[in-house]
């Protein structure tokens, strides 16, 4: 299996721009989850899924965020306008189910800056 | 108060050593707990899962204690290859498959 695969690996944008991150998780997996992780803060749930349906949102820092999960194998988060603050390594994650027992394999994940 | 707390450290221990992490969590309702690895610059990826009981894996060992809310990773006989940052990681209760990260306690291994 391929694994999550992420897209793009890296993105240097300027400020107001809108960005799009891009997720695949691994085919037959359930529940997929958007990170952020920062020096400062590490790792923190933005938003997840479960059968594509948004469960979770509390973790979306604000309005210039949304995540969409169209079908059971593309999920995208976009941020419009970016700020210079939203710089940091977005980490997507599947699961198989949505037992909180099921290990969580991450992609490699898309290295912002925000300019 | 941070839902899952972990030293940051970082460790530093020479190669052989035995180093042990501790890390804390708020929730009492928590089902499920986990100590997971990440290497510089690249995506976490789970180490073992631990268990009331106490679980081992070759030089690893974790244990768990509900009443303290306390878990904890021992790594014996430290290779230069276990680098890395360990986050412990708690699973909230209910069927969400929901996880909660600690900040990550950095080791160091040198020859």
């Amino acid at each position: 299996d391929a694994g999550v695969i992420q897209s793009p690996r890296h993105e240097v944008t300027e400020m107001g721009q809108e960005v799009t991150l891009r997720c695949k998780p691994i085919s037959g997996h359930n529940s997929l989850f958007w990170y952020r992780q920062t020096m400062m803060r590490g790792l923190e749930l933005l938003i997840y899924f479960n059968n594509n349906v948004p469960i979770d949102d509390s973790g979306m820092p604000e309005d210039r965020f949304s995540a969409k999960m169209p079908n059971a194998s593309f999920s995208t988060l976009k941020i419009q306008p970016s700020e210079p603050r939203d710089s940091a390594v977005y980490f997507c994650a599947s699961t198989t189910g949505s037992w909180t027992a099921d290990t969580q394999y991450f992609g490699p994940g898309t290295r912002l800056t925000v300019l | 108060r941070k839902e899952v707390e972990q030293d940051p450290g970082p460790f530093n221990v020479p190669e052989g050593a035995t180093v042990a992490f501790n890390c804390t969590y708020s929730n009492s309702a928590s089902q499920s707990f986990f100590w997971y690895r990440q290497d510089c610059r690249k995506e976490p990826k789970l180490l073992m899962s631990v268990y009331s009981s106490g679980n081992e894996d070759g030089r690893f060992t974790a244990q768990l204690n509900r009443a303290s809310q306390y878990i904890s990773l021992l790594i014996r006989d430290s290779k230069l290859s276990d680098s890395a940052t360990y986050l412990c990681v708690v699973g909230l209760s209910g069927n969400t498959g929901k996880l909660i990260f600690g900040q990550g306690t950095t080791l160091q291994v040198k020859p």
